[in-house]
């Protein structure tokens, strides 16, 4: 089965780093483009940032170019995502997620970032 | 605000047609094709349709998408209970060079 699970999540002070990882099982890693998508409590999905299968490209959104960067390790099938600077307003879900270009398929379960002092 | 526009809520009975819009621009889907996905309480988000109108196997074909212009739609007919979820569109922006996502609809089966 194609699986993705994601980690690092947690509790982190305004200005603060924090890093996701996601952990791929079940498909050829390293042929797919990863990307991460984020959910804050209570509203709906916004695209974060995408790589291509052999880092050569990597996409972010506005709202986190600067502060976030998305890398991959495709010897160890993982997806990472490296947030600085970090806001309230990043307080989120963070999904992995398989992207077929455009469509994402599959999710992983999601980890929590909660930015608050 | 989010760049693709979906009513928030739609409901229907048991048994019934339902239809969820997606409205976008000539730079989103109005250029590129639309997947939809479906949330289920407390879950991640799973793939629905993609290309417009492509069922990944296991969706049933109670439900369809279709696109026309600037604008996308999701139908689910025979509604049952456990479509109860947020449905959410998704393409791609010329403009913003990135995914895009509608606000996503609450489907409610009353």
């Amino acid at each position: 089965d194609v699986q993705l699970v994601e980690s690092g999540g947690g509790l982190v002070e305004p200005g603060g780093s924090l890093r996701l990882s996601c952990a791929a099982s079940g498909f050829i890693f390293r042929s797919h483009t990863m990307s991460w998508v984020r959910q804050a409590p209570g509203k709906g999905l916004e695209w974060v940032s995408s790589i291509t299968s052999s880092s050569s490209s990597t996409y972010h959104a506005d709202s986190v170019r600067g502060r976030f960067t998305i890398f991959r390790d495709n010897a160890k099938k993982s997806l990472y995502l490296h947030m600085n600077s970090l806001r309230a307003e990043d307080t989120a879900v963070y999904y992995c997620a398989r992207d077929l270009l455009p469509w994402f398929d599959p999710w992983g379960q999601g980890t929590l970032v909660i930015v608050s002092s | 605000q989010s760049v693709l526009t979906q009513p928030p809520s739609a409901s229907g009975t048991p048994g019934q047609r339902v239809t969820i819009s997606c409205s976008g621009s000539s730079s989103n889907i109005g250029n590129n094709t639309v997947n939809w996905y479906q949330q289920l309480p407390g879950t991640a988000p799973k793939l629905l349709f993609y290309s417009n109108n492509q069922r990944p196997s296991g969706v049933p074909d109670r439900f369809s998408g279709s696109k026309s212009g600037t604008s996308a739609s999701l139908a689910i007919s025979g509604l049952q209970s456990e479509d109860e979820a947020d449905y959410y569109c998704a393409t791609w922006d010329d403009s913003l060079n990135g995914v895009v996502f509608g606000g996503g609809t609450k489907l409610t089966v009353l």
